[in-house]
Parts: C-alpha cells; sequence; structure tokens
C-alpha cells in the first residue's frame, strides 16, 4: 500500500466549477498535512497547510481534513485556467519537516 | 533573485563521469533537503541538513554524496551513476528542521538529470 496516495488523473473541470482533489494516507500517526501546486517545469509551491479534523478556508481553496477515514482533499473553487497543474500532497509524522511523504500528484486541467 | 537558485538546470552525463549539483538558498533557513522527482513517482527525499549537519539520510546510495559547506549552500556530488538515476533533481529549504511553524519547503527549479 502505498503511504499517500492520490489519483494522477488527469482530472478536467470547467471553468468556474469546483475541482476537488482526494488524498488519502496510511500513517495514522501523521499529524500535518500539505498541498503543494507544480506547474509543468516549475517547482513545487505550498498552497495549503492543515492540521486539525475539519476544514480550513482561504481564498478560493479549502482543505477537508479526517484523521478517523485517513483522508484529505482540496476544493478549488470558481476554478481557473490558472490553477491547471498537478497538486502534490504531502503528510508528516510531526508539526515540522521531519520527513515529508509525499503523493504521486493529481494533474488538473481547468477547461475555458 | 530567487529564494532557492539550482545550477546546471540540465545535465547530460555518461556512468562513469563526475558532476556536481548545485543549490544556493537566499532565504537566511537553516535546513536544507535533496529530492528526487522520476515520472509517475512520489518526491523521494534524499538528504536533509540541518545547520550544515547531515540529519537524514534516506538508504540513498553512496553514488550520490551530498555536501554542505554552509547553510546557503548544498550541493550533490555524482560519480558513476546509472541511467534509472536519470530524473528531477529538487533542491529546498525551510526556516527550521523538526519545528516549522508551517512545514513549508521552497524548492528550487531542480536539475534535470540524465544518465546516458
Amino acid at each position: 500500500q502505498k503511504e499517500v496516495e492520490q489519483n494522477s488523473g488527469p482530472l478536467s473541470v470547467p471553468e468556474g466549477a469546483i475541482a476537488s482533489l482526494n488524498c488519502t494516507y496510511s500513517d495514522r500517526g501523521s499529524q500535518s498535512f500539505f498541498w503543494y501546486r507544480q506547474y509543468s517545469g516549475k517547482s513545487p509551491e505550498l498552497i495549503m497547510f492543515i492540521y486539525s479534523n475539519g476544514d480550513k478556508e482561504d481564498g478560493r481553496f479549502t482543505a477537508q481534513l479526517n484523521k478517523a477515514s485517513q483522508y484529505v482533499s482540496l476544493l478549488i473553487r470558481d476554478s481557473q485556467p490558472s490553477d491547471s497543474a498537478t497538486y502534490l500532497c504531502a503528510v508528516n509524522r510531526g508539526f515540522g519537516n521531519e520527513k515529508l511523504t509525499f503523493g504521486t500528484g493529481t494533474r488538473l486541467t481547468i477547461i475555458p | 533573485e530567487t529564494g532557492v537558485t539550482q545550477t546546471p538546470r540540465h545535465l547530460v552525463m555518461g556512468m562513469t563521469n563526475k558532476k556536481s549539483l548545485k543549490c544556493e538558498q537566499h532565504l537566511g533557513h537553516n535546513a536544507m533537503y535533496w529530492y528526487k522527482q522520476s515520472a509517475k513517482k512520489p518526491l523521494e527525499l534524499m538528504f536533509v541538513y540541518s545547520l550544515e549537519e547531515r540529519v537524514e539520510n534516506n538508504s540513498v546510495p553512496s553514488r550520490f554524496s551530498p555536501e554542505c559547506p554552509n547553510s546557503s549552500h548544498l550541493f550533490l556530488h555524482l560519480h558513476t551513476l546509472q541511467p534509472e538515476d536519470s530524473a528531477l533533481y529538487l533542491c529546498a529549504s525551510s526556516q527550521e528542521f523538526k519545528v516549522s511553524p508551517t512545514g513549508e519547503l521552497f524548492f528550487g527549479e531542480g536539475s534535470r538529470l540524465t544518465v546516458l
């Protein structure tokens, strides 16, 4: 079983719709959860992090965490073509950078 | 100037060559990392340095040799690599290693390595 599992996609979403990206993890001891965005040919950049169960909103982005189900998701509202990228889910047993474990990423395409 | 700079951006080498990848961070961070990114695989952590001391070595073959002369610079020395080592090598930095409010890593744009 992969430590962090994501659907590789591609996920195609019409412009203006909600894009929903999902991630499951195997280590029940995981404490912190991150979403990185990586444009083609570019480096990953952090867009959201979440530590507690529930929702965390930041602009058009909402991260959702359910530790009981070992599930974390990222919702992107009012999707824009500029949101087209690969989204990497990462988890950590600690609250720092002891050892971030990444998923393979989901490629998202927003269709104008 | 960008926060984390990597050179070269592209490198082609034979299996018997010796080359080095260089990373420099201008963010005043104390921790630096080497990650390997291969197609269809997750980012793999290779090495971590905290205040110039290596704190993590994830069972990386000895043909990869890291060096951190100071907290701003990180090198990855390459020797007798295999074709399967072809990948994107990403350098990253963070404010601290174990204690970081956001856990944010700042990545460079990577060095694309091809081993013939």
